[in-house]
């Protein structure tokens, strides 16, 4: 399965910046995911990172608080804007090919906002 | 999606079998069950999944009933390592590309 590094594995920001939150994979991949983990809960999906357009979000997600970018098939970023103590939680991004073949995840990026 | 039922927690001892259920009822002909687990700090592993047939690699076992509506992660040989959050999820690719995670087993394997 592909290797999949986040960067950063963690990080601590002010109220009001913005994190930019890395994802890159060792090849190739159709598909790329952005899921958000909130303290204590599991998974939720933000977003379908799509190469090449702009991203396809889910209800209760919105570009401007989390603009993706997808240049190519092994790579995308996901950012924070306006940060809040709310948005703390794990950013973890998800890789996959189309198919009955599972996803595949990093190990995530824990913010905290003071 | 069909939705999945999980209970909220389980324990196992050391070295015994783990059973983790999973009820999906109202899962579709060509949804299949995936499982993954989740160790705390680390991102979501893979497990297995399957469509109807019983399957079985290096990390655990898959049983799917009959009528499909229910499913059972067998881990044969429970260790500590084993202690995380187990997640059931059904998916119908390639509609459905994405995982959609409930909440999940905590299993707790003690020694």
């Amino acid at each position: 399965s592909a290797v999949i590094s986040q960067k950063p594995s963690r990080d601590i920001c002010q109220r009001g910046t913005s994190l930019t939150i890395q994802c890159q994979v060792d090849s190739q991949v159709t598909m790329m995911f952005w899921y958000r983990q909130q303290p204590g809960q599991s998974l939720t999906l933000i977003a379908t990172a799509n190469q090449g357009s702009e991203a396809t979000y889910e209800s209760g997600f919105v570009i401007d608080k989390f603009p993706i970018s997808r240049p190519n098939l092994t790579f995308s970023t996901l950012t924070v804007s306006n940060l809040s103590p709310e948005d703390s939680s794990i950013y973890l991004c998800s890789v996959g090919e189309q198919g009955v073949s599972p996803l595949h995840f990093g190990n995530g990026t824990r913010l905290t906002v003071t | 999606d069909a939705k999945t039922t999980q209970p909220p927690s389980m324990d196992c001892a050391e070295g015994r079998a783990a059973n983790l259920p999973c009820n999906h009822s109202t899962i579709s002909g060509n949804e299949y069950v995936y499982w993954y687990r989740q160790i705390h700090s680390q991102g979501p592993q893979y497990i297995i999944h399957g469509l109807k047939n019983n399957e079985t690699n290096e990390m655990a076992s898959l049983i799917i009933t009959e009528d499909r509506k229910s499913s059972t992660l067998i881990l044969p040989h429970a260790t500590l390592r084993d202690t995380a959050v187990y997640y059931c999820i059904v998916r119908v690719p390639p509609q459905n590309n994405d995982m959609r995670f409930g909440a999940g087993t905590r299993l707790t394997v003690k020694p």
